[in-house]
């Protein structure tokens, strides 16, 4: 099974509106941490966001948000006020605390951002 | 601000040559990894380390893979012999000890394999 779905390969966002990433995740690690990178078309992975699980409140971090919904085991991020700079891949990422550390990464969603 | 550092950017080599990428962690990363990237999917771990252990490399092609982090600070990638799916990016990346921390990633090596 996989451990991150992004089920968005594409979208397309209107310059300065608000757009929602999807993630899910599966895991049975109690302890764990979510993050979003942003990788442009130069091909460095950029860090955005990260949520830990036992966060009791959705992280942000100036324009990006992530909407940590537990239960639906969900993380998406959302960008507010869009800039054509934010045009780039964007990967969830977990982490599982208990099973020596690794990062696993969901196979992204390719945003546009529209003048 | 540190960076992790990689060379070289851009490899071109024709199959069944070896190839070799360097990676040099923030200072006082503990842990760095290896991920090859093909494109359009997402990053796949090669190989983890913690200090100068391998912690993980149950992913990477032992075969013709192989990975070394001999004083627990810079570390090399080897491919030997290069074969043509090897093209990708393969991406460094660092992290503190500590659970809640993020890994930071270097710039990269495109590798092409003709």
């Amino acid at each position: 099974a996989q451990k991150i779905t992004q089920t968005q390969p594409g979208m397309f966002v209107q310059e300065k509106e608000a757009v929602t990433l999807d993630c899910t995740y599966d895991t049975s690690d109690p302890s764990y941490g979510l993050f979003w990178y942003k990788q442009p078309s130069s091909g460095e992975m950029i860090f955005l966001i990260y949520q830990g699980s036992y966060d009791q409140q959705n992280a942000t971090e100036g324009r990006y948000s992530l909407n940590f919904q537990k239960a639906r085991k969900s993380a998406n991020l959302v960008i507010s006020a869009s800039q054509l700079g934010d045009s780039a891949m964007y990967f969830c990422a977990m982490r599982e605390d208990n099973t020596g550390n690794q990062f696993y990464f969901g196979t992204g969603t390719s945003l546009t951002v529209i003048p | 601000e540190a960076e992790v550092a990689q060379s070289p950017r851009y490899k071109i080599t024709e199959k069944s040559q070896a190839v070799a990428f360097w990676c040099d962690p923030i200072s006082g990363h503990a842990t760095l990894y290896w991920y090859r990237q093909i494109l359009g999917q997402g990053p796949e771990l090669l190989v983890q380390f913690q200090d100068e252990s391998v912690v993980d490399d149950s992913q990477l092609p032992k075969d013709r893979f192989s990975a070394e982090r001999l004083k627990g600070v810079d570390s090399t990638l080897k491919i030997q012999p290069a074969e043509l799916g090897d093209s990708a990016m393969y991406l460094c990346a660092s992290r503190k000890r500590g659970l809640y921390n993020e890994q930071f990633f270097g710039p990269g090596t495109r590798l092409t394999v003709l």
